[in-house]
């Protein structure tokens, strides 16, 4: 089990540009989440997913998009990117079963400049 | 809207000493989870606290969940410099758009010097 992937690990781009994130997870897990973590702040939700083709926002949505067309996959667009959007971005999934434990992933780390 | 707030957010302690840190939240849930996260790298899942009165242990650490106070512990016995690393809770709720979101402290970031 590979758990929680991420693509890519790291990422420059400069303002206005496009990319999409994504975040593959093979433990059939039905909730996955995007967040961002910037110093001193935590971690963030941006959306979420409940299912297949379902999303949601979280508390900063601004700016993203997100897509959930197989179960497996959750992906993180940034149609034109700011310098706001550098941070690091993980993904997470969760099973409401067993014991709800949240798995996270390696991590992205986006730079705009 | 949740709030969580961990206390302290730094802290430095010695070898051989204990410790508590604080989590506090505003709003009913009966799930809370601690994590670790070294600098540079993801989130590793530490306790899952799934009820009033749970209490998880593992090596030097222990964790606590008082749901009525809405208050978890992390308790750090006699540290060792390996424990140094940031700690996060994370409040488990359900939003009224039918999903579970976790809701995450600050975090406290511990440093253990010999």
């Amino acid at each position: 089990n590979a758990g929680v992937t991420q693509t890519p690990k790291f990422r420059v781009l400069k303002t206005g540009q496009s990319m999409t994130l994504l975040c593959a997870q093979d433990m059939n897990h039905e909730y996955m989440y995007w967040y961002r973590q910037d110093p001193g702040m935590g971690l963030r939700l941006i959306h979420y997913s409940v299912g297949e083709g379902t999303t949601a926002k979280g508390e900063v949505p601004d700016g993203y998009n997100v897509s959930r067309l197989k179960k497996q996959n959750f992906l993180l667009g940034l149609e034109s990117a700011a310098p706001s959007q550098t941070s690091v971005y993980f993904c997470a999934s969760r099973t409401l079963r067993k014991r709800n434990e949240q798995f996270f992933g390696p991590g992205t780390r986006l730079t705009v400049l | 809207e949740l709030k969580v707030e961990q206390n302290p957010l730094f802290l430095s302690m010695q070898e051989g000493k204990n410790y508590t840190i604080y989590c506090n939240y505003s709003t009913t849930s009966d799930r809370l989870y601690w994590y670790r996260q070294d600098p540079g790298k993801s989130l590793e899942s530490l306790f899952v606290l799934l009820s009033n009165g749970a209490v998880k242990q593992e090596g030097r650490l222990m964790a606590s969940l008082d749901t009525k106070a809405r208050l978890s512990t992390l308790h750090i016995t006699a540290a060792v410099h390996d424990l140094s690393a940031t700690y996060f809770c994370a409040v488990d709720f359900f939003s009224g758009a039918g999903s579970y979101q976790l809701t995450f402290g600050k975090g406290t970031k511990l440093s253990v010097i010999p």
